[in-house]
């Protein structure tokens, strides 16, 4: 069935780190995906999203794009800071989520 | 704009007792759903609802029902509360299915002892 695999966590970061969470979905047809985050205490929030093949979702310094090629949505940003420190949760349409990754960002 | 709301924040209940957690969004959403959330178990899926009148199962049905009367209100009820339901619980609510995002409330915090 359609699923969604992003890389076990957590992972831990020094300020200013480059980040990349790795994101693999499965599906029939051209899925839209999406990141969400989730902050400590709060419910999930869109971070960014992409509709068809080679979109670039972009938001807050984060990017991913959607590449059909390798059906993967990888999550990057250049320099990292204490605020991102999070949940962040990969997703496909039909709301099928990965399972999250931990973000720890350390001074 | 409220968005999703969700009632009560935390709870605890004792073993056997019964409740309601409240869920309303105010953005005229068809898609509502309930997950839970336990850790290093990511988002399950426990009920979804397509439109009002219409429910259906998702991941772990087990011990929870719904119903969906109005398009805005979308409770979750647990007829008799076991430990194993301790968890954070998330309502959210989106336009469709396909190619919207989805809205979550805050969640309700549960403690079955």
């Amino acid at each position: 069935g359609d699923s969604v695999t992003q890389m076990e966590g957590p992972v831990t970061l020094s300020e200013e780190a480059f980040l990349t969470i790795n994101c693999t979905y499965t599906a029939t047809g051209y899925p839209s995906l999406f990141w969400y985050v989730q902050y400590p205490g709060e419910g999930l929030q869109l971070l960014l999203k992409a509709t068809k093949a080679d979109d670039k979702g972009s938001n807050k310094g984060f990017e991913a794009t959607y590449r059909k090629e390798t059906t993967s949505f990888h999550l990057e940003k250049g320099s990292v800071q204490v605020s991102d420190s999070a949940v962040y949760f990969c997703a496909r349409d039909k709301v099928i989520f990965g399972p999250g990754t931990s973000l720890s960002v350390i001074p | 704009n409220a968005g999703v709301t969700q009632t009560p924040k935390f709870q605890v209940l004792k073993t056997g007792q019964s409740m309601t957690l409240q869920c309303a969004q105010d953005m005229n959403h068809e898609y509502m759903s309930w997950y839970r959330q336990d850790p290093g178990m990511g988002l399950r899926l426990i009920h979804y609802s397509v439109g009002a009148g219409i429910t259906d199962q998702g991941e772990v049905p087990n011990g929870y029902n719904v119903s969906r009367s109005t398009t805005e209100d979308f409770p979750l009820r647990l007829l008799s509360a076991a430990p194993s339901q301790t968890s954070v619980y998330f309502c959210a609510s989106s336009y469709g299915v396909r190619n919207t995002e989805a809205f979550f409330g805050q969640g309700t915090r549960l403690t079955v002892v």
